[in-house]
């Protein structure tokens, strides 16, 4: 069966600097890899939505890629800030419409 | 914009009583989707509903049971509960002009004792 994955180790990163995420699936490569925020006891809040066919995305300082031969897509939060500290949570889905499933979250801190 | 609406947002039950979780998804959506969300732990999906027909069925226990009204609002109901069902219990919502992704409600926090 096919697996996605995040590093579930939290990400401690400096204001300003980058922070970038990974997400590993295994098999066949999902028809979309979504990227969404989570904060505490809170539900998930969309982020981004990357299709197989496409190789970047992008929406103000987030950034998203998809390597299928890596099989791998990577989250790039640039200039990042304190406020970006949150869960930030993969997902794959096989379609529009379809499911998703999540691949365990990477817990980001932004320190001042 | 209207959001995904979840009610109660936290309820408490003893062991062995029943509980029923109410979601609202967003107007013109087809598609909602139930998750459970244990501490620590990633959304697991549960069950979702297309047009109110069953659409796709996860990792939902017997005792749990769904539907989708002719409103479109859906219900998620949970029968001899137990200690290990304290989650936080997501509805998401997706279709109309939307491109896949799913909008999530606040949640409603369900605690055993």
């Amino acid at each position: 069966s096919q697996k996605i994955e995040q590093n579930s180790e939290a990400l401690n990163i400096q204001e300003g600097k980058t922070a970038t995420l990974t997400c590993n699936y295994t098999n066949y490569s999902p028809a979309y890899l979504q990227w969404y925020r989570q904060d505490p006891g809170r539900g998930p809040v969309f982020l981004l939505l990357i299709r197989e066919n496409e190789k970047e995305k992008r929406k103000e300082r987030l950034k998203v890629t998809f390597d299928t031969t890596l099989k791998q897509s990577l989250f790039h939060i640039t200039a990042s800030q304190p406020a970006d500290s949150a869960t930030y949570l993969c997902a794959r889905s096989k379609a529009a419409g379809n499911k998703l499933t999540f691949g365990g979250g990477t817990r980001v801190l932004v320190k001042p | 914009a209207a959001g995904v609406i979840q009610s109660p947002r936290h309820l408490i039950k003893e062991k062995r009583e029943t509980a029923t979780l109410k979601c609202y998804p967003i107007p013109r959506h087809d598609t909602v989707y139930w998750y459970q969300q244990g501490p620590g732990q990633d959304p697991q999906f549960l069950i979702s509903f297309y047009e109110k027909m069953q659409s796709d069925k996860g990792s939902i226990p017997d005792r749990f049971s769904a539907q989708q009204f002719s409103d479109y609002h859906s219900e998620l109901n949970m029968s001899s509960l137990e200690l290990g069902d304290s989650a936080l219990y997501f509805c998401a919502s997706s279709g109309g002009l939307a491109g896949g992704e799913l909008f999530f409600g606040e949640g409603s926090r369900l605690t055993v004792l």
